[in-house]
């Protein structure tokens, strides 16, 4: 059970708008400590994605965003395209005894 | 470019010890942590812990203690991670990732990732 929460799935049309919750608790996301989101495309490494809440490396197409509220935080996808299907990782610091930096459960996303 | 380039997949036998290894290029070795995340098949991302490579001091992630040891070689640039008495249940890929932050050291990202490095555990 990750300590981070993301839906386990979540799909979209080519060109909709999809977004991934990651939910967390006052000794992470809740006091204060950034997010950060991965691509894991199939068969391939974790992708930095987003850094920072919501700050995109180079290279990111701005169709991928990232915002944070109280406990939780958001990845968003607009104009869904059949590349975007992988699996996505929200991460952040826990600042309790069950650890240091903690994952989400990962979230897979399905282009229909 | 900074990269990081893990050694190949490993197939092992219940009991034995494997060692991963992860060469960095690209960055000075010694100004970024390393850390080691672990993916057992079909599931998600696990942190295992960091090592900082200036001092060589390694910090363990809850259930990462006593059989896994991370280690460096700073002349080659390379950090490893062993796994001794393996178990079925070590299957998995190990991934070691450079952590960089900018706005408080726990505030902090994994990027760039290794290839990762598929241990296998089966008699």
């Amino acid at each position: 059970q990750s300590v981070l929460t993301q839906p386990p799935s979540v799909s979209g049309a080519p060109g909709q708008r999809v977004t991934i919750s990651c939910t967390g608790s006052s000794s992470n996301i809740g006091a204060g400590y950034d997010v950060h989101w991965y691509q894991q495309l199939p068969g391939t490494a974790p992708k930095l994605l987003i850094y920072g809440n919501s700050n995109r490396p180079s290279g990111v197409p701005d169709r991928f965003s990232g915002s944070k509220s109280g406990t939780s935080a958001s990845l968003a996808i607009t104009g869904l395209q059949a590349e975007d299907e992988a699996d996505y990782y929200c991460q952040s610091y826990d600042s309790s005894l069950s650890g240091n930096w903690v994952f989400g459960g990962g979230t897979k996303l399905t282009v229909l | 470019q900074v990269q990081l380039v893990q050694s190949g997949s490993e197939l092992k036998k219940p009991g034995a010890s494997v060692k991963v290894s992860c060469k960095a290029s690209g960055y000075t070795f010694t100004s970024y942590a390393m850390n080691w995340v672990r993916q057992a098949p079909g599931q998600g991302l696990e942190w295992m812990g960091w090592i900082n490579t200036n001092t060589g001091n390694p910090t363990y992630a809850q259930g990462f203690t006593g059989r896994f040891v991370f280690s460096l070689d700073t002349s080659v640039s390379t950090a490893y991670l062993q796994i001794s008495s393996l178990k079925a249940e070590d299957t998995a890929v190990y991934y070691c990732a450079r952590y960089d932050f900018w706005s408080g050291y726990s505030n902090g990202w994994f990027d760039p990732w290794g290839q990762g490095t598929l241990v296998t555990v089966s008699s």
